[in-house]
């Protein structure tokens, strides 16, 4: 049973626009909920977090929704940038580990 | 100046062989973890290691064996390997168990044929 789900396999965004990337979770009991960005030949790297009292959360372009009712978060990008283009997983913290989305790449064009 | 290093990269083997992938980190983190990237994408938490003691053991088959000389190396270990076990193995560290701030290595890319 995969308790973090990534629907989204890639997403193509306009230079300038906002990315939207989703990610819906079944276990309530996840405290922390948080996205990491990878690039090709490369680990995962931390991006964002959210605490589960919270709702919003932002740090420069990015910003993370998390609608506990509806067990959803998002990562706006807003502006996306070139840079920007890798596979990002959602993750959820629960029972001392991280359990991870299934990715979603996001291609970003000029 | 790599904090979370493994080797090999890239990894591919005959059915039935054995083989080891190592991980070190100079983060000074206590936990240590191993992920497996399935085909469907999906980073699935394999082992975890605090200081040397085995935390998590996620329903894996006995063929793979975690290693933990001290708290900086976690190698993983694979007896008898077989198809379904390619797959692109990832470790981290995190400071202590229950913190979020993975550090991941680059991954090794096994290849079972």
């Amino acid at each position: 049973d995969q308790q973090v789900k990534q629907n989204s396999p890639s997403l193509s965004v306009q230079e300038g626009r906002i990315s939207i990337l989703n990610c819906d979770y079944t276990n309530s009991m996840f405290d922390y909920f948080l996205w990491y960005k990878k690039y090709p030949a490369e680990g995962p790297t931390f991006l964002i977090s959210i605490s589960s009292i919270k709702d919003k959360n932002e740090d420069g372009r990015f910003t993370v929704f998390l609608n506990k009712s509806a067990k959803h978060l998002s990562l706006h990008i807003v502006p996306s940038q070139p840079g920007d283009s890798a596979v990002y997983f959602c993750a959820a913290r629960g029972a001392q580990k991280l359990v991870f989305g299934q990715g979603t790449r996001l291609t970003i064009n000029p | 100046d790599t904090a979370v290093s493994q080797t090999p990269k890239y990894l591919v083997t005959q059915m039935g062989n054995d083989k080891s992938i190592k991980c070190e980190q100079n983060l000074g983190h206590d936990t240590m973890y191993w992920y497996k990237q399935d085909s469907k994408k999906f980073l699935k938490i394999m082992f975890s290691y605090n200081n040397k003691e085995l935390i998590i053991n996620e329903t894996v088959p006995n063929r793979f064996s975690p290693k933990s000389p001290d708290k900086a190396h976690l190698n993983l270990h694979i007896n008898s390997l077989e198809l379904g076990d390619s797959a692109v193995y990832f470790c981290a560290s995190s400071p202590t168990t229950g913190t979020y701030g993975y550090t991941f290595g680059s991954g090794t890319r096994l290849t079972v044929v």
